[in-house]
């Protein structure tokens, strides 16, 4: 696609429910972050995938959160047993993967998770 | 701990006015970037910086990355209502495995009045 696709665009849950959160990066991107963001407030790295390497984990605020990605694609991040702390947006974004750190980052528009 | 401190968090000033928004830290980037966000979207990245003391313009922002490379600041110049929205910066660490990882600060919420 032209850009970073995320969906769904919202989600309302209860407590205690699982969601999962789909990222559908740019075609052709091997590297792919999540990051949460509160309201009007800066991104939390939650995770990162490069290639074929181990994940990135270190940001996952808990054993609660867990993210695959399949086929060096689209990417899903799963949260258990959902918490109203969990309430936030969750941005997708991916990157070309070259070993460069001023590499673009694209954003998806991403999902506004509500806990009630 | 907050890597990356910036400051104002809010801001909010009439047409026509100059602002300065800084992103300071106590740790070194190998490159910075400047982001700005509107409602219901992603960030969009407006600049990267990646040598201290590099200074970059576009249109009316000026952005600055500090001879240290722990600090930059982004300038705007006769701010217009199109200017409004989150402005963030972020970092990128020299070294490691992670690379094209970011540190993002807290975010500027700049509201231009007419």
């Amino acid at each position: 696609g032209a850009g970073v696709s995320q969906s769904p665009s919202n989600k309302v849950t209860e407590k205690g429910k699982d969601v999962e959160l789909r990222c559908d990066p740019i075609s052709g991107h091997t590297a792919l972050y999540w990051y949460r963001q509160s309201l009007g407030q800066g991104l939390e790295f939650l995770i990162y995938f490069q290639g074929n390497s181990a994940p990135d984990k270190s940001g996952l605020p808990s054993d609660r959160f867990s993210a695959e990605r399949t086929g060096g694609s689209v990417s899903t991040l799963t949260i258990q047993r959902t918490q109203q702390e969990d309430s936030a947006v969750y941005l997708c974004a991916s990157r070309a993967g070259t070993y460069l750190s001023t590499d673009t980052q694209y954003f998806g528009p991403g999902t506004r998770l509500t806990v009630l | 701990t907050q890597l990356l401190e910036q400051s104002p968090q809010f801001l909010s000033i009439q047409e026509g006015e100059n602002l300065t928004v800084y992103c300071n830290s106590s740790s070194v980037f190998s490159s910075l970037q400047w982001y700005r966000q509107e409602p219901g979207e992603g960030p969009v990245l407006l600049v990267t910086v990646v040598t201290g003391g590099e200074v970059k313009k576009l249109k009316r922002l000026t952005f600055q990355f500090g001879d240290a490379r722990k600090d930059s600041s982004l300038h705007i110049t006769a701010a217009q209502t199109g200017d409004t929205g989150l402005y963030l910066c972020a970092g990128a660490r020299a070294g490691g495995t992670s690379y094209g990882k970011l540190t993002f600060g807290q975010g500027t919420i700049l509201t231009v009045h007419p």
